[in-house]
């Protein structure tokens, strides 16, 4: 089945830092990903879509120069998390769907990406 | 928004099936039912989904109300490891979509 893959799947960085988190597709090629981003005892939010060759589409309250991605192939995301502060310690969660699959197949989600800034 | 209403938490006895309502009143025509669950610091899993029609696989079962308002996941035998927050998704069936995640059901198994 579709598998949606994450690294790192746990960062610790000093504020100001920034970090990189990639999403990838492992058997599939996706045009769309998804970035979301969870706080302890939340639920997901979405934060972006991630269109492959094209520019991210953030919704609202999202900064766009502060979480830069990227999707430069049809099977890898990054989203770049810069100048982090503590504020931005959260999990961050990716999702594909695979296409290849039929018109009828969900969203599958990487395992998350635990981001703690000291 | 999430266009869902799910019980905030449940219990199930080890072994029991565990029943999961959700209310989608305001469901269209296009959207379809998913059912994902996410065990802590683990990003979701999808169990199952369906149009109208109810649907089994390996996992659960999903029974879909006639008109379509509202849905019910069955685990039939529940186990310790399906100790999880389970998501009621409605969402058009595209690739270009992205799910909206309500609150879901924190749902405790007990031995």
């Amino acid at each position: 089945g579709a598998v949606v893959s994450q690294h790192p799947s746990w960062v610790i960085c000093k504020s100001g830092t920034s970090v990189k988190i990639e999403c990838r597709s492992l058997d599939f090629q996706a045009t769309t990903m998804f970035w979301y981003r969870q706080f302890p005892k939340q639920s997901l939010m979405l934060m972006a879509t991630s269109n492959e060759g094209s520019k991210a589409t953030y919704e609202q309250g999202v900064e766009k120069d502060k979480f830069l991605i990227n999707h430069a192939s049809l099977t890898l995301s990054t989203l770049t998390v810069t100048s982090a502060h503590p504020e931005d310690s959260s999990f961050y969660i990716c999702s594909a769907r695979d296409p290849g699959q039929g018109p009828n197949q969900p969203q599958h989600f990487g395992d998350g990406t635990r981001l703690s800034i000291l | 928004d999430a266009k869902t209403t799910q019980p905030t938490s449940m219990d199930c006895a080890e072994g029991r099936a565990a029943n999961l309502p959700c209310n989608h009143s305001t469901i269209s025509g296009n959207e379809y039912v998913y059912w994902y669950r996410q065990i802590h610091s683990q990003g979701p899993q999808y169990i199952i989904h369906g149009l109208k029609n109810n649907e089994t696989n390996e996992m659960a079962s999903l029974i879909i109300t006639e008109d379509r308002k509202s849905s019910t996941l069955i685990l039939p035998h529940a186990t310790l490891r399906d100790t999880a927050v389970y998501y009621c998704i409605v969402s058009p069936n595209s690739g270009n979509t992205p799910l909206v995640f309500g609150k879901g059901t924190r749902l405790s198994v007990i031995a």
